[in-house]
């Protein structure tokens, strides 16, 4: 299985819901990353848990909380979110924090609309 | 720290045309450089990597070769399909052992039968 899955792969929330989107990976990776990309542009970094401990969070609003149950699980919270939090979401796994490896596997991401 | 940067797009081209897509870098030593593809609808999927300098990274008729004279790293095909179409991203690590990947800008490539 080198399969990353994403769920939901669409959603559509008002700015007062909470919501969640799940990402799963079986292949025993230890790194798992919180990519948002918008059209056309390349994906941006939001979070890395390595070992299940979150090890970057780049400078995101607290309104993205992000939740590593397991191994094999990375949930991202989502609440109060604005219109321009609109995005594509990747979730992506590596077999350990990436470093000079870089191999990493994505999910096809959450399509995210926040109106 | 480390940036990479792309030829802009996008790149239209006709079925059996020859592609190169222009990717340059500046990092402090020599990381590993990658192509990543991303397929309309998809995430994003390694197309091919190289670990050090003069390395050829090959994949699906697709071909790179790391030159650290001329801190490039271009993507190549002899002769791209309909199926090509995607955007693609040079991408090197970031310095320090983050986990971090810089992506660069990303160019789309259309290929008309």
């Amino acid at each position: 299985d080198t399969e990353v899955t994403q769920t939901p792969k669409h959603l559509v929330m008002g700015m007062t819901n909470k919501k969640s989107l799940k990402c799963e990976q079986h292949m025993g990776h230890r790194a798992m990353y919180w990519y948002k990309q918008k059209a056309k542009k390349p994906p941006e970094l939001m979070f890395v848990y390595s070992y299940e401990k979150l090890s970057i969070n780049e400078s995101v609003p607290s309104r993205f909380s992000p939740e590593c149950p397991n191994s094999s699980l990375l949930n991202l919270h989502l609440h109060a979110l604005q219109p321009e939090d609109s995005a594509l979401y990747l979730c992506a796994s590596s077999q350990e924090r990436a470093g000079g490896l870089g191999k990493l596997f994505f999910g096809s991401g959450t399509q995210l609309s926040v109106l | 720290g480390n940036s990479v940067t792309q030829m802009e797009g996008p790149v239209t081209l006709s079925e059996e045309a020859f592609l190169t897509i222009n990717c340059t870098y500046t990092a402090t030593g020599y990381p590993s450089l990658f192509w990543y593809v991303q397929y309309p609808g998809e995430g994003l999927q390694l197309l091919l990597k190289a670990t050090k300098a003069d390395d050829k990274g090959s994949n699906k008729g697709f071909e790179a070769t790391y030159r650290k004279e001329t801190t490039s790293f271009h993507l190549e095909k002899g002769s791209v399909q309909v199926s090509d179409s995607a955007v693609y991203f040079c991408a090197l690590p970031a310095s320090g052992n983050t986990g971090k990947l810089i992506f660069g800008q990303g160019t789309t490539l259309q290929v008309k039968p």
